[in-house]
């Protein structure tokens, strides 16, 4: 079957650094996504990861490795407004986004 | 560019009504969109994967004679709750594909029924 696991909830503390893991099973892969979603809004793009490594953008960066399905998304220099649930989404052969249960990032100043 | 709109973002409805939501691609065309639930600390929970022309695809629990989909158009499709009841109130967002690995959100509608 497909699944992706990733925490349920963090907490941080306000300019410091958080890892966010999530591991996949998909049918195929044609990709890894990283979402962020506030309370009562839709989710917003990240990242996407489809080549194993790190991509970097701005203070969020997302790793990928396919052979351990694995990927993680570093947030750096957290601010209060990174507050937020963090959805990982594996795209599986269909090009169907199978996503997780979501992390919730508590920023504590 | 690559927006998509949903209306309304959020709607109040009695018992036993319809509901139609809207999904519209302002600055591209989707061949397909797809429609998501989401139950409040849940995670997005696919309901239905709709291709221009055709019908759509359900998934599996999901009434496809509840929830009436109709994607007329390459930036247009809808979401009809029919005979509306309480347990449908939800956060409904729409995605629509620009291509195979570009899938962008609309803004949700929340559906309240009373």
């Amino acid at each position: 079957g497909q699944n992706i696991d990733q925490p349920t909830e963090m907490t941080a503390t306000e300019g410091a650094i958080v890892q966010i893991n999530c591991t996949y099973q998909t049918s195929g892969f044609n990709g890894l996504f990283w979402y962020q979603q506030h309370a009562g809004e839709a989710p917003t793009f990240l990242s996407y990861n489809v080549l194993d490594g790190l991509e970097e953008k701005g203070r969020f960066s997302s790793f990928l490795s396919r052979s351990k399905g694995y990927s993680y998304l570093l947030l750096k220099e957290l601010q209060m407004k990174d507050s937020a649930s963090y959805l990982c989404a594996g795209m599986d052969s269909n090009y169907q986004l199978i996503w997780g249960a979501g992390t919730k990032l508590i920023i504590k100043p | 560019g690559a927006v998509v709109s949903q209306h309304p973002s959020w709607v109040i409805c009695k018992s036993g009504t319809s509901v139609k939501i809207e999904c519209r691609s302002l600055d591209f065309q989707a061949t397909t969109m797809f429609w998501y639930r989401q139950f409040p600390k849940q995670s997005l929970m696919l309901m239905a994967t709709s291709n221009e022309g055709s019908k759509a695809t359900y998934e599996q629990g999901v009434e496809k004679d509840k929830f009436l989909i109709n994607h007329a158009s390459l930036t247009l499709s809808t979401l009809t709750v029919t005979s509306a009841h309480p347990e449908d109130s939800s956060f409904y967002i729409c995605s629509a594909r620009r291509l195979e690995n570009e899938q962008f959100f609309g803004p949700g509608t929340r559906l309240t029924v009373l």
